[in-house]
This record gives structure tokens, sequence and C-alpha cells, in this order.
């Protein structure tokens, strides 16, 4: 089993629309969450960053981490067609320094 | 945040030769980090960069095809040793301040084994 599982879409939506994109994980030991988008031929850029359970919010996006079902998600409003790109998932843990990535979802916003 | 350039940002080598891959950020950072990242699957990581002493690495990679140096805490480079076309791939380079803070990449070097 992976540590960390992502599904890889491809995910398609209209402008405007809220998209929810997922991951679950194995490890309970895992404390930092983060999302990053990566556009093409790009690196991965930082999105949110949470270390609780719960939701955590920046403009339209929003982080939410459901420890006990080991599973996060992220949230995007008032989808953008800038939004399309893929989305990684990624966690850590206070007893390595490895992050571990799921693989990534394609989103592609049609205008 | 920090900002982190990658330079080459693309090559098309021949096989058997050698890369090198430069990682500058722009403050000061605790740990660096190499990843390769083939299409369609996640981010692996090669090995952790430690300032001053030998890189720490993962299972499946061995220093001698990818030796790293880390002279200083903003600086890091990583070389892709006898280049065989398996070894086309996006290599990213990531820092973090603490171990207890999130991972800022570069932009990746996409290289072409031919």
């Amino acid at each position: 089993q992976k540590e960390v599982e992502q599904d890889p879409g491809p995910l398609s939506v209209p402008e405007g629309a809220i998209v929810s994109l997922n991951c679950t994980y194995s490890n309970s030991a895992f404390q930092y969450f983060m999302w990053y988008r990566q556009y093409s031929r790009k690196g991965p850029e930082l999105l949110m960053y949470t270390y609780s359970s719960g939701n955590k919010e920046d403009g339209r996006f929003t982080a939410q981490v459901d420890k006990s079902s080991k599973y996060i998600s992220l949230f995007i409003r008032d989808s953008q067609p800038s939004d399309s790109a893929t989305y990684l998932c990624a966690m850590g843990s206070n007893t390595g320094n490895q992050f571990y990535f799921g693989t990534g979802t394609s989103l592609t916003v049609i205008p | 945040s920090a900002v982190i350039s990658q330079k080459p940002s693309r090559d098309i080598c021949q096989r058997g030769t050698s890369l090198t891959i430069q990682c500058q950020v722009d403050s000061q950072v605790t740990m660096m980090f190499w990843y390769r990242q083939q299409p369609g699957q996640s981010l692996t990581l090669i090995a952790t960069a430690n300032q001053g002493s030998e890189a720490t690495y993962e299972s499946g990679f061995v220093i001698d095809k990818f030796p790293i140096s880390r002279p200083n805490l903003t600086f890091s480079t990583l070389t892709v040793s006898n280049m065989s076309p398996e070894d086309s791939s996006i290599y990213l380079c990531s820092a973090r301040r603490g171990s207890d803070t999130e991972a800022f990449f570069g932009q990746g070097t996409r290289l072409t084994v031919v």
C-alpha cells in the first residue's frame, strides 16, 4: 500500500465551479499536510500548509484535514482557467525529514 | 517563503556523460533535498543534502550515480553521472527552514538523455 493515495484524474470542470481534490494516507504519524500546484514545466508551488485537523482557508482555497479518517481535501471555489494545473498533496511527520507526495491530480478549468 | 533558483532549466545530454544541476536558495535553510519526478508519477526523494557532510541517500539511489554537494546553507549541486535514457526525468531541488516547516521547490531541471 502506498503511503499516500491520490486520484490522478484528469478532472475537467467549467469556470466558476467548486473543485474538490482529495488524498488518503495510511501513516497515522503524519502531522504536516500540504497542497502544491504545479503548472506544466514548472516546479511545485506551495498553496496550503497545515498541521492540524479542521479547515484552513486562504482566499478561494480551503484545505481540510481529517486525521481520524486519514483523509485530506483541497477545495477551490469559483475556479478559474488559471487554476488549470496538477495538484499534489504531500505530508510528513516529526519522525523524519521526508515528505510523501501523492501522484497529483490534473485539473482543467474550461472557460 | 524561500525563492529557489535551479539551473539549467533543461538539457539534452548524450548517453554516458554527466550533468551537474545547481540549486541556489535566496536565504539560509536548514534542509535541502533533491527529488526526481517522472511523468505521471509522484515525486521521489533521491537524497537529503547535508551541509558539510555526505548526503543521505534513499533506497535505490547511490552516491556514485548521484553525487551531491552542499558547501553552505544556501547552495547545493546534484550530478547525474554516466547517464542513460532511464535517467530522463525532471529533477527538483527543495528546501525547508526547519523540521516542522513546509518545503519549497525550484522550477526543476528537465533532463533528456539520448
